[in-house]
Protein backbone atom coordinates (compact mmCIF):
# COMPACT_ATOMS: atom_id res chain seq x y z
CA UNK A 1 0.00 0.00 0.00
CA UNK A 2 1.44 3.42 -0.57
CA UNK A 3 0.97 5.62 2.27
CA UNK A 4 -0.07 9.14 1.47
CA UNK A 5 2.00 11.84 4.15
CA UNK A 6 0.30 15.69 3.83
CA UNK A 7 2.21 18.35 5.21
CA UNK A 8 1.56 20.41 6.89
CA UNK A 9 -1.40 19.14 9.05
CA UNK A 10 -2.62 22.44 9.28
CA UNK A 11 -1.54 26.13 7.85
CA UNK A 12 -2.38 29.18 9.26
CA UNK A 13 -2.99 32.12 6.46
CA UNK A 14 -4.52 35.83 5.34
CA UNK A 15 -6.62 36.23 2.33
CA UNK A 16 -4.23 36.91 -0.95
CA UNK A 17 -1.67 35.54 0.46
CA UNK A 18 -0.20 31.80 -1.13
CA UNK A 19 -0.76 28.52 0.08
CA UNK A 20 2.06 25.05 -0.66
CA UNK A 21 0.54 22.10 0.25
CA UNK A 22 2.46 19.41 0.15
CA UNK A 23 2.04 15.34 -0.26
CA UNK A 24 4.36 12.85 -0.18
CA UNK A 25 4.51 9.08 -1.24
CA UNK A 26 5.72 6.58 0.57
CA UNK A 27 7.02 5.11 -2.75
CA UNK A 28 6.61 6.27 -6.61
CA UNK A 29 2.93 6.86 -7.79
CA UNK A 30 2.94 5.20 -11.27
CA UNK A 31 1.97 8.25 -14.07
CA UNK A 32 1.70 10.64 -12.32
CA UNK A 33 -2.14 8.78 -10.48
CA UNK A 34 -2.16 11.60 -8.45
CA UNK A 35 -5.52 13.97 -7.27
CA UNK A 36 -6.24 16.49 -5.08
CA UNK A 37 -9.67 17.30 -3.79
CA UNK A 38 -11.17 19.51 -1.29
CA UNK A 39 -13.72 19.33 1.20
CA UNK A 40 -16.01 21.87 2.87
CA UNK A 41 -17.25 21.28 6.10
CA UNK A 42 -20.38 19.13 5.66
CA UNK A 43 -20.06 18.37 1.94
CA UNK A 44 -18.36 15.65 -0.25
CA UNK A 45 -14.97 15.60 -1.69
CA UNK A 46 -14.31 18.19 -4.42
CA UNK A 47 -11.67 17.07 -7.28
CA UNK A 48 -9.30 20.07 -7.95
CA UNK A 49 -6.54 18.89 -9.59
CA UNK A 50 -5.42 15.23 -11.88
CA UNK A 51 -3.00 13.70 -12.86
CA UNK A 52 -0.83 15.60 -10.16
CA UNK A 53 -1.46 18.90 -12.57
CA UNK A 54 -4.76 18.59 -14.89
CA UNK A 55 -6.90 21.49 -13.41
CA UNK A 56 -10.79 19.45 -13.11
CA UNK A 57 -13.00 21.45 -14.84
CA UNK A 58 -14.59 24.79 -13.29
CA UNK A 59 -11.58 25.23 -11.22
CA UNK A 60 -10.40 28.87 -10.94
CA UNK A 61 -6.21 29.19 -12.41
CA UNK A 62 -5.08 29.99 -8.58
CA UNK A 63 -5.34 26.19 -8.19
CA UNK A 64 -2.32 24.67 -9.37
CA UNK A 65 -0.55 21.14 -8.96
CA UNK A 66 3.17 20.00 -9.46
CA UNK A 67 5.16 17.26 -8.99
CA UNK A 68 6.16 13.50 -10.25
CA UNK A 69 7.38 10.26 -8.28
CA UNK A 70 7.29 10.58 -4.87
CA UNK A 71 6.87 14.56 -4.22
CA UNK A 72 3.64 16.65 -5.18
CA UNK A 73 2.21 20.05 -4.16
CA UNK A 74 -1.09 21.76 -4.71
CA UNK A 75 -0.57 25.63 -4.88
CA UNK A 76 -3.31 28.37 -4.30
CA UNK A 77 -1.31 31.28 -5.63
CA UNK A 78 -3.70 33.88 -3.98
CA UNK A 79 -6.47 32.29 -1.10
CA UNK A 80 -9.67 33.61 -1.36
CA UNK A 81 -12.05 33.58 1.59
CA UNK A 82 -13.63 30.27 0.02
CA UNK A 83 -10.28 28.40 0.20
CA UNK A 84 -10.20 28.16 4.26
CA UNK A 85 -11.03 24.70 4.10
CA UNK A 86 -9.35 20.83 3.81
CA UNK A 87 -7.71 19.56 1.21
CA UNK A 88 -6.58 15.87 0.56
CA UNK A 89 -4.40 14.00 -1.49
CA UNK A 90 -5.10 11.01 -3.34
CA UNK A 91 -3.00 8.44 -5.38
CA UNK A 92 -5.24 6.43 -7.55
CA UNK A 93 -3.14 3.10 -8.75
CA UNK A 94 -4.61 0.09 -8.54
CA UNK A 95 -5.41 0.30 -5.05
CA UNK A 96 -6.25 3.99 -4.33
CA UNK A 97 -5.28 5.82 -0.75
CA UNK A 98 -5.83 9.24 0.46
CA UNK A 99 -3.56 11.56 2.28
CA UNK A 100 -4.51 12.34 5.87
CA UNK A 101 -5.42 16.18 4.60
CA UNK A 102 -4.26 19.54 5.57
CA UNK A 103 -6.24 22.40 7.17
CA UNK A 104 -5.93 25.96 5.79
CA UNK A 105 -7.24 28.11 8.21
CA UNK A 106 -7.45 32.00 8.53
CA UNK A 107 -4.64 33.67 10.38
CA UNK B 1 -25.79 16.00 -15.77
CA UNK B 2 -23.45 12.92 -14.00
CA UNK B 3 -25.36 12.86 -10.55
CA UNK B 4 -25.15 10.75 -7.51
CA UNK B 5 -27.88 10.41 -5.25
CA UNK B 6 -27.16 8.26 -1.87
CA UNK B 7 -29.98 6.55 0.59
CA UNK B 8 -30.68 8.85 3.50
CA UNK B 9 -29.12 8.78 7.05
CA UNK B 10 -29.35 5.72 8.93
CA UNK B 11 -29.42 4.91 12.63
CA UNK B 12 -28.74 1.67 13.98
CA UNK B 13 -28.10 -1.05 16.34
CA UNK B 14 -24.71 -3.18 16.73
CA UNK B 15 -24.97 -6.52 14.90
CA UNK B 16 -27.53 -5.43 12.68
CA UNK B 17 -27.53 -5.40 8.96
CA UNK B 18 -27.66 -2.58 6.52
CA UNK B 19 -27.69 -1.62 3.20
CA UNK B 20 -27.00 1.62 1.55
CA UNK B 21 -27.47 2.75 -1.43
CA UNK B 22 -25.94 5.09 -4.44
CA UNK B 23 -28.13 6.05 -7.15
CA UNK B 24 -26.27 7.21 -10.57
CA UNK B 25 -27.94 9.39 -13.52
CA UNK B 26 -26.93 11.36 -16.39
CA UNK B 27 -24.43 8.11 -17.75
CA UNK B 28 -24.25 4.87 -18.94
CA UNK B 29 -24.03 3.37 -15.37
CA UNK B 30 -22.54 -0.22 -16.84
CA UNK B 31 -19.64 1.39 -18.27
CA UNK B 32 -18.23 3.58 -15.15
CA UNK B 33 -16.13 1.95 -12.45
CA UNK B 34 -17.94 3.05 -8.90
CA UNK B 35 -16.54 3.48 -5.48
CA UNK B 36 -16.79 3.84 -1.83
CA UNK B 37 -15.12 5.93 0.34
CA UNK B 38 -15.26 6.13 4.34
CA UNK B 39 -14.98 9.05 6.67
CA UNK B 40 -14.61 8.66 10.41
CA UNK B 41 -16.40 11.22 12.21
CA UNK B 42 -13.44 14.33 12.21
CA UNK B 43 -10.68 12.07 9.93
CA UNK B 44 -9.67 11.29 6.73
CA UNK B 45 -11.25 9.96 3.54
CA UNK B 46 -10.59 6.09 3.12
CA UNK B 47 -10.98 4.27 -0.07
CA UNK B 48 -13.38 1.11 0.43
CA UNK B 49 -13.71 -0.64 -3.03
CA UNK B 50 -14.84 0.18 -6.34
CA UNK B 51 -17.26 -1.91 -8.57
CA UNK B 52 -17.35 -2.05 -12.38
CA UNK B 53 -21.68 -2.59 -12.58
CA UNK B 54 -20.87 -3.74 -16.36
CA UNK B 55 -19.76 -7.13 -15.06
CA UNK B 56 -19.79 -6.56 -11.08
CA UNK B 57 -16.40 -6.87 -10.96
CA UNK B 58 -15.57 -6.23 -7.41
CA UNK B 59 -12.38 -4.80 -5.80
CA UNK B 60 -12.16 -3.79 -2.13
CA UNK B 61 -9.47 -2.18 0.21
CA UNK B 62 -8.09 -4.99 2.10
CA UNK B 63 -8.65 -3.12 4.89
CA UNK B 64 -12.66 -3.63 4.66
CA UNK B 65 -12.45 -6.96 2.38
CA UNK B 66 -14.73 -9.54 4.38
CA UNK B 67 -16.23 -6.47 6.42
CA UNK B 68 -18.59 -4.97 3.48
CA UNK B 69 -19.97 -6.07 0.62
CA UNK B 70 -20.20 -3.80 -2.61
CA UNK B 71 -22.78 -4.78 -5.27
CA UNK B 72 -24.70 -2.94 -7.99
CA UNK B 73 -27.98 -3.49 -9.62
CA UNK B 74 -27.72 -2.70 -13.81
CA UNK B 75 -31.60 -2.15 -14.03
CA UNK B 76 -32.05 0.46 -11.96
CA UNK B 77 -28.83 2.42 -11.95
CA UNK B 78 -27.77 1.87 -8.66
CA UNK B 79 -24.50 0.31 -6.82
CA UNK B 80 -24.74 -0.72 -3.04
CA UNK B 81 -22.75 -0.80 0.33
CA UNK B 82 -23.61 -3.62 2.36
CA UNK B 83 -23.09 -4.77 6.03
CA UNK B 84 -24.17 -7.92 7.82
CA UNK B 85 -23.32 -7.33 11.12
CA UNK B 86 -22.36 -3.75 12.30
CA UNK B 87 -20.12 -2.70 14.89
CA UNK B 88 -20.07 0.87 16.69
CA UNK B 89 -16.77 1.34 14.65
CA UNK B 90 -18.76 1.69 11.38
CA UNK B 91 -20.43 5.31 12.59
CA UNK B 92 -18.99 7.10 9.67
CA UNK B 93 -20.33 9.13 6.62
CA UNK B 94 -20.06 7.09 3.55
CA UNK B 95 -19.41 8.65 -0.10
CA UNK B 96 -19.65 6.89 -3.30
CA UNK B 97 -17.91 8.40 -6.23
CA UNK B 98 -17.63 7.50 -9.92
CA UNK B 99 -14.43 6.90 -11.50
CA UNK B 100 -14.14 9.75 -14.05
CA UNK B 101 -13.65 7.97 -17.54
CA UNK B 102 -14.80 4.01 -18.03
CA UNK B 103 -11.06 2.82 -17.20
CA UNK B 104 -9.67 1.77 -13.78
CA UNK B 105 -7.67 3.23 -11.96
CA UNK B 106 -8.88 6.90 -12.49
CA UNK B 107 -9.89 9.73 -10.38
CA UNK B 108 -12.67 10.01 -8.27
CA UNK B 109 -15.58 12.69 -10.07
CA UNK B 110 -18.12 13.27 -9.34
CA UNK B 111 -19.24 12.42 -5.67
CA UNK B 112 -22.68 11.59 -4.36
CA UNK B 113 -23.60 13.51 -1.29
CA UNK B 114 -22.72 11.22 1.69
CA UNK B 115 -24.75 8.73 3.88
CA UNK B 116 -24.32 9.07 7.52
CA UNK B 117 -24.27 6.21 9.52
CA UNK B 118 -24.94 5.43 13.50
CA UNK B 119 -24.33 2.21 15.22
CA UNK B 120 -24.87 1.88 18.83
CA UNK B 121 -23.96 -0.47 21.08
Amino acid sequence: EIVLTQSPGTLSLSPGERATLSCRASQSVSSSYLAWYQQKPGQAPRLLIYGASSRATGIPDRFSGSGSGTDFTLTISRLEPEDFTVYYCQQYGSSPTFGGGTKVEIK
Amino acid sequence: EVQLVQSGAEVKKSGESLKISCEASGYRFTSYWIGWVRQMPGKGLEWMGIIYPGDSDARYNPSFQGQVTISADKSISTAYLQWSSLKASDTAMYYCARAHSSSWPNWFDPWGQGTPVTVSS
